[in-house]
């Protein structure tokens, strides 16, 4: 599976759009892009997943460029509780392993 | 939908006994689950895969004589840590597969705090 290049930590407003951006520059074509986040001392929580197409559910909206080399996750109004570490995990379908990276460290501020 | 449970959500024991983690979809069938590890400040490392009716598949480095896996159905798989010792304490976590469209989607548990004393 491709490997994920993502910043360390970002700050955002409560409120405010948070953009988390995603590197992946050797994604095969047949390859997803999934993010997850976890928050303090829990499991992580599925949030959305993308192959080519710009992708929206009640969580969040997942941005992939068109030569799919990056991808940026959105949380359209990010309140206190989104403060997490996201991860951007790209994978091949068909129960493969989620390999994870260091991920971002999103705080949301007020 | 697509529900994890783990049980227990923490656990303390006494260096050489041995606990059993187990992981149940509750409102979905996965034939495939899997076991991850997690240190603090680390991120998620994965042990083990497990299919249901098989063996489980490890990953390089873990023990599979101490890492017990068993996947009896397809909606429940447990993991014995065998023998425990302090350097075991940590955050186990497991994840089933749910298949929808053209690819499938891990869901996780929420996690068993395991303290070896």
């Amino acid at each position: 599976d491709a490997k994920t290049t993502q910043p360390p930590s970002m700050d955002c407003a409560e409120g405010r759009a948070a953009n988390l951006p995603c590197n992946h520059s050797t994604i095969s074509g047949n390859e997803y892009v999934y993010w997850y986040r976890q928050i303090h001392s829990q499991g992580p929580q599925y949030i959305i997943h993308g192959l080519k197409n710009n992708e929206t559910n009640e969580m969040a909206s997942l941005i992939i460029t068109e030569d799919r080399k990056s991808s940026t996750l959105i949380l359209p109004h990010a309140t206190l509780r989104d403060t997490a570490v996201y991860y951007c995990i790209v994978r091949v379908a068909g129960g493969n392993k989620l390999v994870f990276g260091a991920g971002t460290i999103l705080r949301v501020k007020s | 939908g697509a529900v994890v449970s783990q049980h227990p959500s923490w656990v303390i024991c006494k260096s050489g006994t041995s606990v059993k983690i187990e992981c149940r979809s509750l409102d979905f069938q996965a034939t495939t689950m899997f076991w991850y590890r997690q240190f603090p400040k680390q991120s998620l490392m994965l042990m083990a895969t497990s299919n249901e009716g098989s063996k489980a598949t490890y990953e390089q480095g873990v023990e599979k004589d101490k890492f017990l896996i068993n996947h009896a159905s397809l909606t429940l798989s447990t993991l014995t840590v065998t023998s425990a010792h302090p350097e075991d304490s940590s955050f186990y976590i497991c994840s089933a597969g749910l298949v929808g469209g053209s690819t499938d989607t891990q869901y996780f548990g929420p996690g068993t705090r395991l303290t070896v004393l």
